[in-house]
């Protein structure tokens, strides 16, 4: 697509409950990433993919999150168990290539997460 | 690992000039970025650095010292819609992009 696109723009779910965000890349971007942003704060990063594959996945908080990449294409961040302090702002961005060299990330609009 | 540090707000005149400032540390380097988010927007990218020095791009500019481990990243001749968030982020020696907390900016009349 001409950017990149995350579902949902907004979702709102019960403490405990599992929630999965997607984001469609731009396409033929190879690079893909995860970042978490909240109120005031910069984007944290959490997992990069380079294809398929979990390149650097060293920023996922603990193993309630995962996400995957089966068809090096579209990607999807899933959060078990959710809590509270999961509320944030899910942010997706894909490059050309990796972020070293002058490859600009392009981010969505984000998928805005509160768990009550 | 690494450490930015940018300032957390800055206030700026219409029509004026706004330097903002980043440093950090890193165990390895391989670029600098500067990024803009309006408020409730996605980031935009602004500019990047490798080599020491200045980079210009119309009314922006983003300045690289490696040896100092800082950025800084200039706007001239503000206008209303630069207010926003700006985010200092770096490439160090693995493959991820890593924010500082951004500083947020306001330009007033």
């Amino acid at each position: 697509g001409a950017g990149v696109s995350q579902t949902p723009s907004n979702k709102v779910t019960e403490k405990g409950k599992y929630v999965e965000l997607r984001c469609d890349p731009i396409s033929g971007h190879t690079a893909l990433y995860w970042y978490r942003q909240s109120l005031g704060q910069g984007p944290e990063f959490l997992i990069y993919f380079q294809g398929t594959g979990a390149a650097d996945d060293s920023g996922l908080p603990n193993d309630r999150f995962f996400a995957v990449r089966p068809e090096g294409s579209v990607s999807t961040l899933k959060i078990q168990r959710t809590e509270r302090g999961d509320s944030a702002v899910y942010l997706c961005a894909s490059s050309k290539t990796g972020p070293s060299g002058a490859n600009v990330l392009t981010f969505g609009a984000g998928s805005r997460l509160t768990v009550l | 690992g690494q450490n930015i540090d940018q300032p957390t707000e800055m206030t700026a005149t219409e029509g004026a000039i706004v330097q903002i400032n980043c440093t950090y540390q890193t165990s390895g380097f391989n670029g600098l970025f500067w990024y803009q988010q309006h408020a409730g927007e996605a980031p935009t990218f602004l500019s990047y650095n490798v080599l020491d020095g200045l980079e210009e791009k119309g009314r922006f500019s983003s300045f690289l010292s490696r040896s100092k481990g800082y950025s800084y990243l200039l706007l001239k001749e503000l206008q209303m819609k630069d207010s926003a968030s700006y985010l200092c982020g770096l490439t160090g020696g693995g493959n991820k992009l890593t924010f500082g907390t951004g500083t947020q900016l306001k330009v007033e009349l």
